[in-house]
């Protein structure tokens, strides 16, 4: 069964970037997309793209245009999310996600990754 | 793009009772292109139900979900004390993808 793995927890300053990592061990990962969905403090989850590593091809949410980056390496079978000019509002939990559900429901999902912004 | 918004906020139920979830759509959404996921304190979200009635591997029967263009609902039949969590509708379109607000599903 595949398992997603996310890098640790990470502290920024405002006004500098954060790159999470998702490793998929135990199945098939380049035939899947990867999403990134992020969840800040007490509130619900917002998408902010994904990416088809057996393509390379990625999109994101408007929100997010020109500050993150999805990217993904087949030889290893990790995905990354990378998203600069950090501020506090960005101070959330980072989770990547496989749509290998039918309908591309997100079917396996990271532990997720704590990411804070901070002075 | 697609805005989902779901009702109640908050819904406050007994164990035993019956559940009712729902999840507007701005628009017209794909039935098979829409999710429900429950998520509890410090976890991942969990896949429910996909294309709006169809069971994820390996969840109970005791939940359901219906509907078509722009009204979904989750129905849990009968509330275990497991199933007190936040809920999420999720819709893909124009390879975009939205969650709704969530529905948080406290014990009475």
């Amino acid at each position: 069964q595949v398992q997603l793995v996310q890098s640790g927890a990470e502290v920024k300053k405002p006004g500098s970037s954060v790159k999470v990592s998702c490793k998929a061990s135990g199945g098939t990962f380049s035939s899947y997309a990867i999403s990134w969905v992020r969840q800040a403090p007490g509130q619900g989850l917002e998408w902010m793209g994904g990416i088809i590593p057996i393509f390379g091809s990625a999109n994101h949410a408007q929100k997010f245009q020109g500050r993150v980056t999805i990217s993904a390496d087949d030889s290893t079978s990790t995905a990354y999310m990378e998203l600069s000019s950090l501020r506090s509002e960005d101070t959330a939990v980072y989770f990547c996600a496989r749509e290998g559900g039918p309908g591309d429901a997100f079917d396996i999902w990271g532990q997720g990754t704590m990411v804070t912004v901070s002075s | 793009e697609i805005v989902l918004t779901q009702s109640p906020g908050t819904l406050s139920l007994s164990p035993g009772e019956r559940a009712t979830l729902s999840c507007r759509a701005s628009q017209s959404v794909s039935s098979t292109y829409l999710a429900w996921y429950q998520q509890k304190p410090g976890q991942a979200p969990r896949l429910l139900i996909y294309g709006a009635s169809s069971r994820a591997t390996g969840i109970p029967d005791r939940f359901s979900g219906s509907g078509s263009g722009t009204d979904f609902t989750l129905t849990i039949s009968r509330l275990e004390p497991e199933d007190f969590a936040v809920y999420y509708c999720q819709q893909y379109g124009s390879s975009l993808y939205t969650f709704g607000q969530g529905t948080k599903l406290e014990i009475k």
